[in-house]
């Protein structure tokens, strides 16, 4: 079975510019988690969503957007973007409401210029 | 809340020699505690978890772990590493009604030298 897969794995962006990221879950997992990972740091938290509803949200500025399709994919957005917001950002996915593991993706590196 | 502190940003080790990484959490509720490596350029791959049960828990490539809940510490032990253990390692505590919000550690770069 394929694991958790984000598209793109790289890109640049300049400051001000809005950013698409994209994840697709384990089969049959329902929830999709987002991290934003700053060089050099642990993951921090950004957003869950369960059955396309958000169940939970870190300390984000109301840039950061996400949501969940009836596929069970998910989008992450970022608008006016600032340096650093600059990251590896991972999506991670478990197959129940957050009560079994979270499998990570690969990852997006983003670089804000 | 959760919160986790990874006491060592780099241990340094050579090959075959045992090592301990460690790992203190606080949490107000009850937890599951997780241990991640992340090799250079890529994602998160789960080590090992504690959710119930033995307090001591083991991964299929020699890595064990043993919760402590008087001092509130999971760390993470290897009896003899190798090169290939060479990789950043993150601790993970999340509410054990929710594992979608993970909260993670600085991380722990283990360095294995011949």
């Amino acid at each position: 079975d394929a694991g958790v897969t984000q598209s793109p794995t790289h890109l640049i962006k300049t400051r001000g510019q809005h950013v698409t990221l994209r994840c697709s879950p384990i089969s049959g997992h329902k929830s999709v988690s987002w991290y934003q990972q700053v060089l050099g740091q642990g993951p921090q938290f950004i957003f869950q969503y369960y059955e396309k509803e958000e169940r939970g949200r870190g300390n984000f500025p109301d840039r950061f957007s996400a949501r969940q399709f009836p596929n069970y994919s998910s989008e992450l957005n970022v608008n006016a973007l600032l340096l650093g917001d600059s990251a590896l950002y991972l999506c991670a996915s478990s197959n129940q409401r957050g009560q079994e593991t979270q499998y990570f993706g690969p990852g997006t590196r983003l670089l804000v210029l | 809340a959760q919160s986790v502190t990874q006491l060592d940003s780099q241990v340094p080790v050579f090959e075959e020699a045992p090592v301990e990484l460690r790992c203190n959490y606080s949490s107000s509720v009850s937890v599951y505690l997780f241990w991640y490596v992340q090799y250079p350029n890529q994602g998160l791959q789960l080590l090992l978890k504690y959710l119930s049960g033995s307090t001591l828990v083991e991964s299929i490539n020699g890595f064990e772990a043993e919760f402590n809940k008087s001092q509130t510490s999971f760390h993470l032990r290897k009896p003899s590493v190798h090169i290939s253990d060479t990789a950043e390692y993150f601790c993970a505590v999340s509410s054990s009604s929710n594992t979608g919000k993970l909260i993670f550690g600085q991380g722990t770069t283990l360095q294995v030298k011949p």
